[in-house]
């Protein structure tokens, strides 16, 4: 049974430009997290969905970044226009009910130039 | 603001000694709570949950909740080399699920 999928796994671009990262959570679970991990900030909550509606979006940082899940299986965290400081590991997570075991994708790096 | 604090360590223990893992929490609604392990350059994994007040053991980990204390531990016995990880807390609260920074382990030979 597949897990979590991300992509990319690595992404170099330059500032300025736009970036999206996908993901597909593990089939049957209604719940999404999007994180990301660096080393001063640790691993910090920027959004996640239920049965496909964001629920949560405080973390998300600016208005650069934007997440949609257009349906249950398929989700999109977007930075435009993209930063140096945003240059991190994204990670994609899936759970059943949300309380539950969250199972991570293997994460997407980022590095903006 | 939801908070979840644990010491960052790194904290280095001999092979077959106990290791200590703390965290404590801010939001006293949070309803689960949760230790993940992340080996460097992998993603988090699950290794316990826990919901009620007290102790729960799985093989050679125990974690531990004390509601009053907004306080979460996870003891390793006998640790392995393999051991040797970032442990992160996690607590969730109504669907939404926070992490702490992490305590880096190093159990050395």
């Amino acid at each position: 049974d597949a897990g979590v999928i991300q992509s990319p796994r690595h992404e170099v671009t330059e500032m300025g430009q736009e970036v999206t990262l996908r993901c597909k959570p593990i089939s049957g679970h209604n719940s999404l997290f999007w994180y990301r991990q660096t080393m001063m900030r640790g691993l910090e909550l920027l959004i996640y969905f239920n049965n496909n509606v964001p629920i949560d979006d405080s973390g998300m940082p600016e208005d650069r970044f934007s997440a949609k899940m257009p349906n249950a299986s398929f989700s999109t965290l977007k930075i435009q226009p993209s930063e140096p400081r945003d240059s991190a590991v994204y990670f994609c997570a899936s759970s059943f009910s949300g309380t539950g075991e969250l199972f991570f994708g293997e994460g997407s790096r980022l590095t903006v130039l | 603001q939801k908070e979840v604090e644990q010491n960052s360590g790194p904290l280095s223990v001999p092979e077959g000694a106990i290791a200590s893992l703390n965290c404590t929490y801010s939001d006293r609604g949070s309803q689960s709570f949760f230790w993940y392990r992340q080996y460097s350059g992998k993603s988090p994994e699950l290794i316990m949950f826990i919901y009620s007040n007290g102790d729960k053991e799985d093989g050679r980990f125990t974690a531990q909740l004390n509601k009053a204390s907004q306080y979460v531990s996870l003891l390793i016995r006998d640790s392995q080399p393999s051991d040797s990880a970032t442990y992160l807390c996690a607590v969730a609260f109504m669907g939404d699920m926070r992490f702490g920074a992490g305590t880096r382990l190093t159990v050395k030979p």
